[in-house]
């Protein structure tokens, strides 16, 4: 079955760091663009960050840049996503997804977690 | 930076039509995709490039695009159609955006 998984939310406090996984099944994320997108609570849908197959490219939203490193581990099949210096407005549900067409992005996502709740707070 | 507009809610009765709009700036000159997603899930993919359907996905939901409106539209609109659709873009200054969702209640 093609699907990821993610892992690694929880509390932290402002300032803080985590560091989310999305495993990845049934497919190679070294052929697909991968991306994070987050859901505050009640709130809609922000796309985050992304990463192309072969890690060369990283893109970010502005609200990120400079805190939040997006990274891949082809071997574990994962893509993981560390923040640092959290803010209360990162507190989300975190969700990782597949760009659906192989080595191409500018598209739509077409596997996606279960997702993954960080909540920062003091 | 690019956006994309939808309604807050709208309103179908079983057995009807709803129709979800999205709209933005030259839209039509952009792939749109559309998600649903209900209480408690994760997002799912139920229409991309305007106005194809992933495998799964009812022949009900049927998506169009052009000018600056993009529509979803659920035909025979069943109770279980009921919950949040997003459209999406990519933009080459913003790589992807997201509406800000549309509740659809089926009354």
């Amino acid at each position: 079955e093609v699907q990821v998984v993610e892992s690694g939310g929880g509390l932290v406090q402002p300032g803080g760091s985590l560091r989310l996984s999305c495993a990845a099944s049934g497919f190679s994320v070294s052929n697909y663009w991968m991306t994070w997108v987050r859901q505050a609570p009640g709130k809609g849908l922000e796309w985050t960050a992304n990463i192309k197959y072969d890690g060369s490219d990283k893109n970010y939203v502005d609200s990120v840049k400079g805190r939040f490193t997006i990274s891949r581990d082809n071997a574990k099949n994962s893509v993981i996503l560390q923040m640092d210096s959290l803010r209360v407005e990162d507190t989300a549900v975190y969700y990782c997804a597949r760009e659906k067409v192989p080595m191409i992005t500018a598209d739509a996502f077409d596997i996606w977690g279960q997702g993954t709740m960080v909540t920062v707070s003091s | 930076s690019y956006e994309l507009t939808q309604p807050p809610s709208v309103s179908v009765s079983p057995g009807q039509t709803a129709s979800i709009t999205c709209s933005g700036d030259q839209l039509g000159n952009k792939y749109v995709s559309w998600y649903q997603q209900k209480p408690g899930q994760s997002p799912m993919l139920v229409i991309s490039e305007d106005m194809k359907r992933p495998s799964g996905i009812p022949e009900r939901f049927s998506g169009s695009n052009s000018g600056n409106t993009a529509t979803l539209t659920i035909s025979g609109t069943q109770a279980m159609d009921e919950a949040d659709y997003y459209c999406q873009v990519w933009d080459s200054s913003t790589f992807y955006v997201f509406g800000a969702g549309t509740k659809v209640i089926v009354l």
